[in-house]
């Protein structure tokens, strides 16, 4: 049963940092790999996806990259601002299920 | 459109009632999902429609029935919760049989059960 897991659980920085939030998975079986944003008592947004065939993904302030073999994805959040401030869910799709793991999230406050 | 809708916002429900939470997607996605999710927890499959057939389900409570009248809408229909089903409620969906199956979520539905 593929297991996600998330490091830090919860990270505060000062505004203007880069960071880099940890995401892990047990089974490299995996058709793609998604980041997900999620305000308190909100639904999630997709922030970037990458397939199992990718390295990395780019967008704006945000680069995720993967390595399928080691089980690993990071999400790198250059100069961060309060409006960063959420909870930070990555999610595996496994190539049998086709549907996602999510890891249990790492909460960022940005101060400002 | 790139919206998945989910009503209500709120739900406060008794053990005893039947209610029912609504999603609509009009993006032509193939594939529609209902998710669990507790405080501070990640979200938890339940329910996967593909093609409006039952594709996934993730060992729920019969109290849980899920529906899927077309490709645009999603219900969960509810009857005899408990109070430890007090949770937040996510419809998604996504494209089926491409590659790129990025999945789109609703705003979810909060419900409490006294």
């Amino acid at each position: 049963k593929q297991e996600v897991t998330q490091i830090p659980a919860a990270l505060s920085v000062p505004e203007g940092e880069n960071l880099v939030l940890n995401c892990s998975f047990t089974d490299s079986a995996i058709y793609n790999l998604q980041w997900f944003r999620q305000d308190p008592g909100k639904g999630l947004t997709s922030l970037l996806l990458i397939q199992s065939s990718q390295r990395e993904q780019t967008s704006g302030r945000l680069n995720a990259s993967l390595d399928k073999s080691s089980g690993r994805s990071t999400l790198y959040i250059a100069a961060s601002q309060p409006g960063d401030s959420a909870t930070y869910l990555c999610a595996v799709g496994d190539t049998g299920r086709r549907a996602l793991t999510f890891g249990s999230g790492t909460r960022l406050q940005v101060q400002p | 459109d790139t919206e998945v809708t989910q009503t209500p916002k709120h739900l406060v429900m008794g053990m005893t009632n039947k209610k029912s939470l609504k999603c609509e997607q009009h993006m032509g996605h193939r594939a529609m999902y209902w998710y669990k999710q507790k405080a501070k927890k990640p979200p938890e499959l339940m329910f996967v429609y593909s093609y409006e057939k039952l594709s996934i389900n993730e060992s729920v409570p019969s109290r849980f029935s899920p529906e899927c009248p077309n490709s645009s809408l999603l219900n969960l229909h509810l009857h005899a919760l408990q109070p430890e089903d007090s949770a937040l409620y996510l419809c998604a969906s996504s494209n089926v049989g491409r590659s790129n199956e990025k999945l789109f979520f609703g705003s979810g539905t909060q419900l409490s059960v006294l």
